[in-house]
């Protein structure tokens, strides 16, 4: 079975400073793809970014970008120029291309991140 | 397009009672997933399908759950009985192709159960 940790529970940063936050996963699999969810107070579940594992170049959107390495199994996400509404909880979330897991998403506990004025 | 809709925003219930959730998927997807999110357990997929066919529901905790999609627009989660370890926000997602495309979340129900 697949599992994905996020080792930080909390992590907070000043306006417009970068921050990067951690995540790690197990897998026997060799083709998968990794996701970014962010939730802010309402809740809604919203997707930040996407990486297929079969691809080397890490994943941007804007002010955001992965840091993917498939050999330490280690997916993090940094946020450039944070904005007051970036503070949200993030998930970081595996989903596997193939097997019995094809198509299920198993996320991690989850980051609280706070932007700070 | 107006993403995922799901119904009611809130509900609290009484311990017994028969609880149902709705969602409507984004039009055009094949694919449309149930989610729980709970403090203890964080978010965990019940079940999910396929063109509206049920394609696995290893992940419904216990009979007194069920779920629907009578059509390719609308399913429901039933709870029922309903008990108070049952009190989650649950999650409607859907997404066209189900490992190369994204799930796209519902705004979910907060459900309280007395």
């Amino acid at each position: 079975a697949q599992t994905v940790t996020q080792s930080q529970p909390e992590m907070s940063v000043q306006e417009a400073e970068t921050v990067t936050l951690s995540c790690t996963y197990d897998t026997s699999e060799s083709n998968y793809y990794l996701f970014w969810y962010k939730q802010p107070p309402s809740r809604q579940m919203i997707l930040v970014i996407r990486q297929e594992a079969y691809k080397q170049q890490n994943a941007t959107e804007n002010r955001f970008s992965v840091n993917f390495q498939k050999a330490a199994k280690s997916f993090s996400l940094k946020i450039s120029d944070s904005q007051l509404g970036d503070t949200a909880m993030y998930f970081c979330a595996f989903m596997n291309a193939g097997g019995t897991s094809y198509g299920k998403l198993t996320f991690g506990q989850g980051t609280i991140l706070t932007v700070h004025p | 397009d107006a993403g995922v809709i799901q119904s009611p925003r809130h509900e609290v219930t009484e311990m017994g009672q028969e609880v149902t959730l709705r969602c409507k998927p984004i039009s055009g997807h094949d694919y449309l997933f149930w989610y729980r999110q709970t403090m203890m357990r964080g978010l965990e997929l019940l079940i999910y399908f396929n063109n509206n066919v049920p394609i696995d529901d290893s992940g419904m905790p216990e009979d007194r759950f069920s779920a629907k999609m009578p059509n390719a627009s609308f399913s429901t989660l039933k709870i029922q009985p309903s008990e108070p370890r049952d009190s989650a926000v649950y999650f409607c997602a859907s997404s066209l192709e189900i490992a190369t495309d994204t799930q796209y979340f519902g705004p979910g129900t907060r459900l309280t159960v007395l």
